[in-house]
């Protein structure tokens, strides 16, 4: 058990740019879910994967973002164009088991500055 | 729709002393409620969960958390803080279903001084 490592822990892009993160989750957590985590505020729900499959968007997602699961393995949440108010931390954390079993697991996070 | 208010933004206590972290929650029926913490450069950890059952849970590191229903709060304490616990504090309410439909607070920044 690695844990949920995030690459890159830190980000620094020009407004207009596009980027890239990934997420490589614990190995066999079916789950995998994306936070966003501003400066003074705790981690706000953006989407999850059940394995493959993307199960639920946040209203905060909006059609700049996407995020892929292509094998249920790893994740990609691309930004395109981005813009000043999407500097952020964005978390990821994957899981396994359901209702009050399921327990999550958090990555240290992509610090996400854009100039 | 479900709510957690942490009040305190920001809390110093002295090293060896008792420490209690507000959590108050909105949220129709029997919630689940969760206690996160967060150092510096690190990812969330759960220190505790309350489903179901016992009000009063125990959880890692020493913590422990009692859930009133009456007060809709479910507050962390610490008999004894040590230096290594300075970090920040999340509380969490969700229903079952998933971690999508769990809310965070604010948080709350723990400093210990000597």
């Amino acid at each position: 058990d690695t844990g949920v490592s995030q690459d890159p822990r830190h980000k620094i892009t020009k407004r207009g740019q596009n980027v890239t993160f990934r997420c490589d989750p614990i190995s066999e957590h079916n789950r995998l879910y994306w936070y966003r985590q501003t400066l003074g505020q705790g981690p706000e729900f953006l989407t999850y994967f059940q394995n493959e499959a993307q199960l639920e968007k946040s209203r905060l997602l909006s059609d700049r973002f996407s995020a892929e699961r292509p094998k249920g393995s790893f994740s990609t949440l691309e930004i395109q164009r981005t813009e000043q108010g999407d500097s952020a931390m964005y978390l990821c954390a994957s899981s396994l088991g359901q209702g009050s079993d399921e327990k999550l697991f958090f990555g240290s996070g992509t610090q996400l500055s854009v100039l | 729709a479900q709510s957690v208010t942490q009040p305190d933004i920001h809390i110093t206590v002295s090293e060896g002393a008792s420490l209690e972290l507000r959590c108050n929650y909105s949220y129709g029926a029997t919630p689940y409620l969760f206690w996160y913490v967060q150092s510096p450069g690190q990812g969330l950890q759960l220190l505790l969960k309350y489903f179901s059952g016992d009000t009063l849970v125990q959880g890692i590191k020493g913590f422990e958390a009692e859930f009133k229903r009456s007060q809709s709060s479910f507050n962390l304490r610490k008999p004894s803080v040590h230096w290594s616990d300075a970090a920040e504090y999340f509380c969490a309410v969700g229903r079952p279903g998933g971690y999508q439909k769990v809310t965070f607070g604010i948080g709350t920044k723990l400093q210990v001084i000597p």
